[in-house]
């Protein structure tokens, strides 16, 4: 069965560290990916999303992420984290046309940033 | 604002009893889903639904149901024959190959 693994299920980071969240997923066909993020007390949004063409991504609030396909993964990464990118992040997998859609999701990684 | 719309934030269930969670989307996507969040497990689908009077079973649809009458709405209906209800219920949407758009959530609580 297809998953998807996150590496890390805490991280704990300083301001101005840099970031590196890992994923990889087990699917061999084409996909879709995402990282979503999950901000304490909010809801699911869209960091970033990759489809096809450059495999270095770049979302928003500084974040990029890099589909190496011969690695099955991608990460998710910015240079300096801030007090405020304190979340739960999430990779998620969908099978490109695929006939149910589905997003298939990591586990989550916690990030805490100490200001 | 297009979005997703759960209702209700909050909601408690008594042993053996059936509660129902509303998703409403005016984004006039066709496809919806219904996901679990549990701590450290990420979220699990629970059902979905491609177009309207049309839905399929998830990885983890034991105890649920759902109905897609409307393609605005699709109610989840946690029954009693769901052991560990307690948990944080995702509602989402998709259209075509555009990534997904979720709800706020409802969390639910046995007492």
């Amino acid at each position: 069965a297809q998953s998807v693994s996150q590496h890390n299920h805490h991280v704990i980071l300083s301001e101005a560290a840099s970031l590196e969240l890992g994923c990889n997923y087990s699917y061999g066909g084409t996909v879709n990916l995402f990282w979503y993020v999950q901000y304490p007390g909010q809801h699911l949004q869209l960091l970033l999303k990759y489809f096809s063409g450059d495999p270095l991504v770049k979302g928003i609030k500084g974040f990029e992420a890099e589909f190496i396909k011969s690695k099955f993964s991608f990460n998710l990464r910015k240079p300096s984290v801030q007090w405020s990118d304190t979340a739960e992040y999430f990779c998620a997998v969908k099978r490109y046309g695929g006939s149910q859609g589905n997003l298939i999701f990591g586990k989550g990684t916690k990030l805490s940033v100490k200001p | 604002d297009g979005g997703i719309t759960q209702s209700p934030k909050y909601l408690f269930r008594k042993e053996g009893q059936n509660v129902t969670l509303s998703c409403e989307q005016n984004l006039n996507h066709d496809a919806m889903y219904w996901y679990r969040q549990d701590p450290g497990q990420g979220l699990r689908l629970i059902y979905y639904s491609q177009i309207v009077n049309d839905f399929q079973k998830g990885d983890i649809a034991e105890g649920y149901s759902v109905s897609r009458e409307k393609k605005e709405s699709f109610p989840l209906t946690v029954t009693s024959a769901q052991k560990n209800p307690t948990a944080f219920y995702l509602c989402a949407s998709r259209t075509g190959e555009a990534g997904y758009t979720f709800g706020s959530g409802t969390r639910l609580t046995v007492v």
